[in-house]
């Protein structure tokens, strides 16, 4: 029961650099979100997904890419990686619309 | 957009004492609620949510919450705590039908043995 996911699990990186953090889901669950998680902020939606090839902003999305080519990926990037973004970044995914999330295991990222 | 405060940031309690975590959010509509609990080095996972019906809640591991309406909130109880209770206790929030789930800021709890 693999269920949802992340990899890297830790990983540090340069200002400027790109970075994809992956997400991968065996339930064929619909939705699946990112999340970055900071001291004082809690969870914080970055982008979602409803469907292979459907996406969405979520309430911080700058500086962020998703792509979902098939449903049980939804890899993020960072275009060119900012301090800013250190952060633990969480992939969920929920079976339908409005249903219970589930989380993966974050992924722990540092810019330097 | 939502807001959801949980005002208690660390509460440190011994084992067998009764915890009380607080929730409120800002949304005048209906709701739907969740509690999650991330323990040390470990990923969320689901403790107990409100969609409708009963405003009492029971979840996992002897942990229940009560949806007050008229105060917006949904605070976390559990009767005993134990050691293994340590953990970040997170209060998440969105409106039915919607995608985004709004989260507090956690609160730390840490039981003494």
């Amino acid at each position: 029961d693999a269920g949802i996911t992340q990899s890297p699990r830790y990983k540090i990186t340069e200002t400027g650099r790109q970075v994809t953090l992956m997400c991968h889901q065996t339930w064929s669950h619909s939705y699946m979100f990112w999340y970055r998680q900071d001291l004082g902020h809690g969870l914080r939606l970055i982008y979602y997904s409803a469907a292979a090839d459907i996406t969405d902003k979520g309430e911080v999305p700058d500086g962020y890419v998703v792509s979902r080519s098939k449903t049980e990926n939804f890899p993020l990037t960072l275009e060119s990686a900012t301090r800013s973004q250190t952060s633990v970044y969480f992939c969920a995914s929920s079976e339908s619309e409005g249903l219970t999330q589930y989380f993966g295991p974050g992924t722990r990222l540092t810019v330097l | 957009a939502q807001s959801v405060s949980q005002h208690n940031h660390h509460v440190i309690l011994s084992e067998a004492a009764s915890l009380e975590l607080g929730c409120n959010y800002s949304y005048g509509g209906t709701v739907n609620l969740f509690w999650y609990v991330q323990y040390p080095g470990q990923h969320l996972q689901l403790l107990l949510k409100y969609f409708s019906g009963d405003p009492l809640v029971k979840g996992i591991k002897g942990f229940e919450a009560e949806f007050i309406k008229s105060k917006f909130s949904f605070n976390l109880r559990k009767p005993s705590v134990q050691w293994s209770d340590t953990a970040e206790y997170f209060c998440a929030v969105k409106q039915p039908g919607a995608n985004n789930l709004f989260f507090g800021t956690g609160t730390r709890l840490t039981v003494i043995p």
